[in-house]
Order: C-alpha cells, then structure tokens, then sequence
C-alpha cells in the first residue's frame, strides 16, 4: 500500500531558526508531491507542489522542498522561521502511474515557533 | 462561492444515530474528495467522486457510510447508526482535474459521537 512517512511528529524552534522537515514515500514510479499547511483555526491550503522538471521548488513564505528520487524524499526546508509559521504541515502524494486519483498524506508535522 | 464550503461546521450527535455532511466544491471543480482527520492523525482518504461517479470508494471504513454527489456539485457524506470511533474532522476537498492532486479544501465538519 501506498504510504506517506513524516518522521518529526512535533517540531519546536525559535524565530529566525532554520527549519527542515523530513518526509518519505513508499513508491518508486511517477509521484507528484506537495507539502500542505494548516494554520491554527484555519483549513488546509496548498504550500508548494512537484510535478516534474527542477527537483528544488519554491512556495509560498520562503519555503523550498526539495525532491530526492533515489530517496524517495521530499523535504520541506525554510531557512529562517518566524512565529507566523506555528501550523502543522503534511506531505503528501499522488502516484500517477496507478491511476488512484486520491491523494495520501502523511500524519503531520506539528511546528511550533517560540518568538 | 469562492471556496469549499461545507456544513455543519460542528455536529454531535448520539450514538446510533444517523448524520450527513454536507460539502458545495469550488464551481466548475470536476473532482470532489472526502477525507477524514481525528485527532493526532493523518488525513485518512474515504471517496472521491470524478463528476457524480465514485471511482474510488476504498478508503469508506464500513458500510455505514456512503457518500453521493449530483449534478457534479454538491455532495452529501452519510454515516449510519454512529459510532463513537466515528468523531473525527471530514474534510471535502475540490479540485479542478483529477490528475494534479492539488487540492482546495473546506473548514470541514467536527462530528462528535457521545
């Protein structure tokens, strides 16, 4: 089965640290990839997506993640946080050679920015 | 509207008894998902419907719920003789195709089952 691992389940920095979230799939063909954000009180939004071309991909409020095909990884990455960023983040991920149309998530990365 | 809306934004309700969940996509969204959230989870997959088809019904943990979409807009969530495992966050989420994966979701409905 199709599985989506975040291995930091709660994640507590200060302003202006550096920020790297892990994130693994379980499949090896064709997969489009997104990191999605939810901001306390608020619904989930898209932060950045993968599709194809240029492994490294820019979102939204200075984050990049990076693909990594022989590692089945896409991390999240933010050089310098700041308490705005305080959400939970999930990976997530669509495996275009099966034909599922369903995305599957992982369980979420809480990140909490201490100003 | 402008986004995904759905209602009721809050529900409890008593066990056994039968609820529905309502979820109006962003117009001229084809495909329709339902997810569900419950605390300290993942987002765990239940249906999708492409248009007012379900190709893909898997993640439907027992057959208490169902769920059905018509005129390829709105879409009812029903879940049978609840349980109190059944509380959780059920999250709709409309897409413009079925092939990105690019998702824009609603606030979702927190259903409590005392």
């Amino acid at each position: 089965a199709q599985s989506v691992s975040q291995h930091n389940h709660h994640v507590i920095l200060s302003e202006a640290a550096s920020l790297e979230l892990g994130c693994n799939y379980s499949y090896g063909g064709t997969v489009n990839l997104f990191w999605y954000v939810q901001y306390p009180g608020q619904h989930l939004q898209l932060l950045l997506k993968y599709f194809s071309g240029d492994p490294l991909v820019k979102g939204i409020k200075g984050f990049e993640a990076e693909f990594i095909k022989s590692k089945f990884s896409f991390n999240l990455r933010k050089p310098s946080v700041q308490w705005s960023d305080t959400a939970e983040y999930f990976c997530a991920v669509i495996h275009m050679d099966t034909g599922r149309r369903a995305l599957t998530f992982g369980s979420g990365t809480r990140l909490q920015v201490q100003p | 509207g402008a986004g995904v809306s759905q209602s009721p934004s809050n529900k409890v309700t008593e066990k056994g008894k039968d609820v529905e969940l309502r979820c109006d996509p962003i117009s001229g969204h084809t495909a329709l998902y339902w997810y569900r959230q419950s605390l300290g989870q993942g987002l765990e997959f239940l249906i999708y419907f492409q248009g007012n088809s379900a190709p893909d019904k898997s993640g439907l943990p027992s057959d208490r719920f169902s769920a059905e979409r018509t005129g390829g807009s709105v879409s009812t969530l029903t879940i049978q003789r609840t349980q109190q495992e059944d509380s959780a966050v059920y999250l709709c989420a409309s897409s413009r195709t079925d092939y990105t994966g690019e998702l824009f979701f609603g606030e979702g409905s927190r259903l409590t089952v005392l």
